[in-house]
């Protein structure tokens, strides 16, 4: 089953922050988010464990609660090359494989 | 860099036809997959593989199978191809933390 992003979508002006959140109905072993601009393939942004941890770079960064299965990703300041699509990825312990979120797609404006 | 190659961009096939995508990774990776990306649906996982020869199916494996004689090469095969199967169609392949993914091969069957 895969987990369910929310927003579906987003309009941003630059300089603006947003939250994206993700949320799977499993036990969780770990959250991967991934990033893909039109007619590119999907760019790995960060991974997050069990445990409840908290990664970040640049003004990208990541949450995971355990407890509740949920994911956000924070995006501070946005710029323009933030633009694009955000899919989360989730694994269940012992699976080897991510099942995908629907995508948040993330437009940044001047 | 890790490289993950798919044998064609773009291809258009008739109903009826038998297509095989081709994906090279170049790594040594022993995961690897097939998604398809489809607008408001995210990427669904229709086949992937642990090893050479081993095979285990996705969400969404009907109409599709795949082959994988060498470690580096992992092919999907649409038997009988339909217009439904038309999509964006994304090869990856995992470490335990991340995982990289083709261009793509955007396929139209007519």
């Amino acid at each position: 089953q895969q987990p369910v992003q929310s927003p579906q979508a987003v309009i941003l002006r630059e300089g603006e922050d947003a939250v994206i959140n993700c949320s799977s109905s499993k036990a969780l072993y770990s959250v991967h988010w991934y990033r893909q601009k039109h007619g590119e393939a999907p760019v790995f942004l960060m991974i997050l464990l069990k445990g409840g941890e908290q990664k970040g770079h640049d003004k990208i960064s990541a949450s995971f609660n355990e407890k509740k299965q949920q994911s956000s990703l924070y995006l501070t300041a946005s710029q323009l090359s933030y633009s694009g699509t955000y899919f989360c990825g989730t694994e269940e312990l012992g699976a080897q494989k991510l099942v995908f979120g629907q995508g948040t797609r993330l437009t940044i404006n001047p | 860099d890790v490289k993950v190659t798919q044998s064609s961009r773009y291809l258009v096939k008739r109903t009826g036809e038998k297509v095989f995508l081709e994906c090279v990774q170049d790594m040594d990776h022993e995961n690897m997959f097939w998604y398809r990306q489809d607008p408001g649906l995210g990427l669904r996982l229709i086949y992937f593989s642990y090893d050479v020869k081993m095979k285990e199916k996705g969400d969404i494996p009907e109409g599709y199978s795949v082959s994988r004689e060498k470690k580096e090469r992992f092919s999907l095969i649409l038997e009988s191809a339909s217009t439904n199967q038309t999509s964006m169609y994304l090869c990856a392949s995992k470490t335990p933390n991340e995982q990289f993914f083709g261009p793509g091969t955007r396929l139209t069957v007519l």
